[in-house]
């Protein structure tokens, strides 16, 4: 069982379109984070979300913190080809001392 | 800056085979951790370290171990490989597990077990 929940598990839109990936777990998180891997590449920190209800912006990247802690959303507007990627959120559970990953979000983005 | 180090990229192995994939971070980081990356199964944790000499089983550790003999280095052994560890692993650290804190990945060792 994960404990963390993506959805959807993939995503094929035009460029210049919107879109918008979801994290779910029933447990509390401390904090969010968000991943982008390439191929053949480790993942990549883009954010952390600390606070509940907490909203961050990179670019046209826009990151959520749920009011309760056990989730967060990521919304790309005018999505690019650069922005094709396998999208995961982490966190570590309030009661643990470890991370743990979604099975991600495998986005394309066609010219 | 050279982050977090994994080497080698790629390597194959006959089943029964032992090797050693290494791992190095030079930011001082006390946290570090191997994942292995399987298609639909995202990330799963084999073992963690929260300091050098302190060492934890993560979620799927059999068939594998690891020693922290120092903060910088985090060597991950296979014992007598099989094709079901045949994978992408990844080495990464944070400064902590804690609130705000994320990691940084090596580039990975992509394995095949044959």
């Amino acid at each position: 069982t994960q404990l963390l929940e993506q959805s959807p598990q993939f995503l094929s839109i035009q460029e210049g379109e919107n879109l918008t990936v979801y994290c779910n777990s029933s447990s509390v998180f401390s904090s969010l984070q968000w991943y982008r891997q390439e191929p053949g590449e480790g993942p990549v920190l883009l954010v952390t979300v600390v606070t509940g209800g907490e909203v961050k912006k990179l670019k046209r990247l826009t990151f959520q913190f749920g009011d309760a802690r056990k989730d967060s959303s990521l919304h790309i507007t005018a999505a690019q080809p650069g922005d094709t990627g396998l999208y995961l959120c982490a966190g570590v559970p309030n009661t643990g001392n470890q991370f743990y990953f979604g099975t991600g979000t495998s986005l394309t983005v066609i010219p | 800056n050279a982050g977090v180090t994994q080497t080698p990229k790629f390597q194959v192995l006959k089943t029964g085979q032992s090797m050693t994939l290494q791992c190095a971070q030079d930011m001082n980081h006390e946290y570090m951790s191997w994942y292995r990356q399987d298609p639909g199964m995202g990330l799963r944790l084999i073992h963690y370290s929260v300091g050098a000499g302190i060492t934890d089983q993560g979620e799927v550790p059999n068939g594998y171990n690891v020693s922290r003999s120092t903060t910088e280095d985090f060597p991950l052994r296979l014992l007598s490989a099989a094709p079901s560890q045949t994978s992408v692993y990844f080495c990464a650290s944070s400064v902590v597990v804690g609130v705000g804190y994320g990691y940084t990945f090596g580039s990975g060792t992509r394995l095949t077990v044959v």
